[in-house]
């Protein structure tokens, strides 16, 4: 079982309308990111966050630690917001070196006009 | 000018072949990965390095043996490869949260992948 799971896997939206995405995980987290990845195959990272909330134009990243949840929400959708989404988390660490990235299989969004 | 490039960006090659991917970045940055994503477009890390040493193996063939001449440069060797090699390396870097100086530590900057076809 993948320890990071998003939903949902595909997503269709009409332009202009709202997206959430939702990633959940399984344990004790120091960090989640958001990726991107284009059609073309290149990654952009979003958001990084431990804790609350996070806003980059049309998109918001919010973080639930208790509930070990996270949603990306993109507001007024664009045909060019059309990508796979990433969730991943760096799952706390032991010994002081840094916990490596689990990624979850991605949310592959598309926006029609 | 590009944060983190990776060459070269296709591979095509044969079975049995030893062939190397090389990464650069020119943020300063103190740790790089090197990722592979399958044909499901599922990512994984494959190995880190911070400040050229080792600090994550994933569990990754032997054959693969990643090369950090200097913080800045992260090299990926393969050898006698093989058909389930083929895949999208990624590399990517970031600033750990012991070297922070800012808000955007240990947030990744990737390089364009490199596509490995075996053949």
């Amino acid at each position: 079982k993948n320890e990071v799971e998003q939903s949902p896997q595909n997503l269709t939206a009409q332009e202009g309308e709202f997206i959430t995405i939702n990633c959940s995980y399984s344990v004790g987290i120091s960090a989640l990111h958001w990726l991107q990845q284009h059609p073309g195959g290149g990654i952009v990272s979003l958001f990084m966050l431990s804790s609350g909330k996070k806003k980059h134009g049309r998109l918001i990243a919010t973080i639930n630690i208790q509930e070990k949840h996270s949603s990306l929400h993109i507001t007024a959708s664009h045909p060019r917001d059309s990508a796979v989404y990433i969730c991943a988390v760096r799952y706390r660490s032991y010994g002081g070196s840094q916990g490596n990235l689990i990624f979850g299989k991605g949310t592959k969004l598309s926006v029609k006009p | 000018d590009t944060a983190v490039s990776q060459t070269p960006k296709y591979l095509v090659t044969q079975m049995g072949n030893d062939k190397s991917i090389k990464c650069e970045q020119n943020l300063g940055h103190d740790t790089m990965y090197w990722y592979k994503q399958d044909s499901k477009k599922f990512l994984k890390i494959m190995f880190s390095y911070n400040n050229k040493e080792l600090i994550i193996n994933e569990t990754v063939p032997n054959r693969f043996s990643p090369k950090s001449p200097d913080k800045a440069h992260l090299n990926l060797h393969i050898n006698s490869l093989e058909l389930g090699d083929s895949a999208v390396y990624f590399c990517a870097s970031s600033q750990s949260l012991r070297g922070q100086t800012h808000s955007g530590a240990n947030v990744l900057t990737f390089g364009a992948g490199s596509r490995l076809t075996v053949l």
